[in-house]
């Protein structure tokens, strides 16, 4: 069964630096990558979609790329901002197979230190 | 459009009780999600139907959760009777067609306390 990982679970960074957010799983044979940011008490809001036949996907201050052999992706932030705290899941879907479909990562609590 | 809107935003209930769960999909998306949070398990999709049919109900925990899609704009989850293990924040998500393949757009969430 599919799993996803995020370390660290929690994360703090002083304003203006760039950081990588990590997502690791176990089965590489995925359709399709996504990150999605989640503020407190809220739903979650899609940033980027990896699809499986992609290498990286850029908006804005965000880069998230995709590595399915090593079964890696990273999200990339430069130049953080307050703003820019919140939790970061990643999840990946895989198409065929009922349990499996769409596994989240448990998230990266991240914090920007004004 | 105001986005998938769901009610009620907060729920408590007694164990044993009947909880209902609704959601309002942005108009003209063809898949609607159910999901489940909790500190333990972290995000899980439940539930989701294409064209107001349920496609997949795998990731429905027992017989005491049912979904039902009347029409292309409601949607809603029962869980009956309730059990103080369901509580958790429940969320509602829409896309447009293909499977996982289009951007999810949340709602806010059912944050569902059963005592």
């Amino acid at each position: 069964k599919q799993e996803v990982t995020q370390i660290p679970a929690a994360l703090s960074v002083p304003e203006g630096e760039n950081l990588v957010l990590n997502c690791s799983f176990t089965d590489s044979a995925i359709y399709n990558l996504q990150w999605f940011r989640q503020d407190p008490g809220k739903g979650l809001t899609s940033l980027l979609l990896i699809q499986s036949s992609q290498r990286e996907q850029t908006s804005g201050r965000l880069n998230a790329s995709l590595d399915k052999s090593s079964g890696r992706s990273t999200l990339y932030i430069a130049a953080s901002q307050p703003g820019d705290s919140a939790t970061y899941l990643c999840a990946v879907i895989k198409l065929g197979n009922r349990d499996d479909k769409i596994i989240f990562g448990k998230g990266t609590r991240l914090h920007i230190l004004p | 459009d105001a986005g998938v809107i769901q009610s009620p935003r907060h729920e408590v209930t007694e164990m044993g009780q009947e909880v209902t769960l609704r959601c309002k999909p942005i108009s003209g998306h063809d898949y609607l999600f159910w999901y489940r949070q909790t500190m333990m398990r972290g995000l899980e999709l439940l539930i989701y139907f294409n064209n107001n049919v349920p496609i997949d109900d795998s990731g429905m925990p027992e017989d005491r959760f049912s979904a039902k899609m009347p029409n292309a704009s409601f949607s809603t989850l029962k869980i009956q009777p309730s059990e103080p293990r369901d509580s958790a924040v429940y969320f509602c998500a829409s896309s447009l067609s293909v499977d996982f393949q289009e951007t999810q757009y949340f709602g806010p969430g059912t944050r569902l306390l059963v005592l």
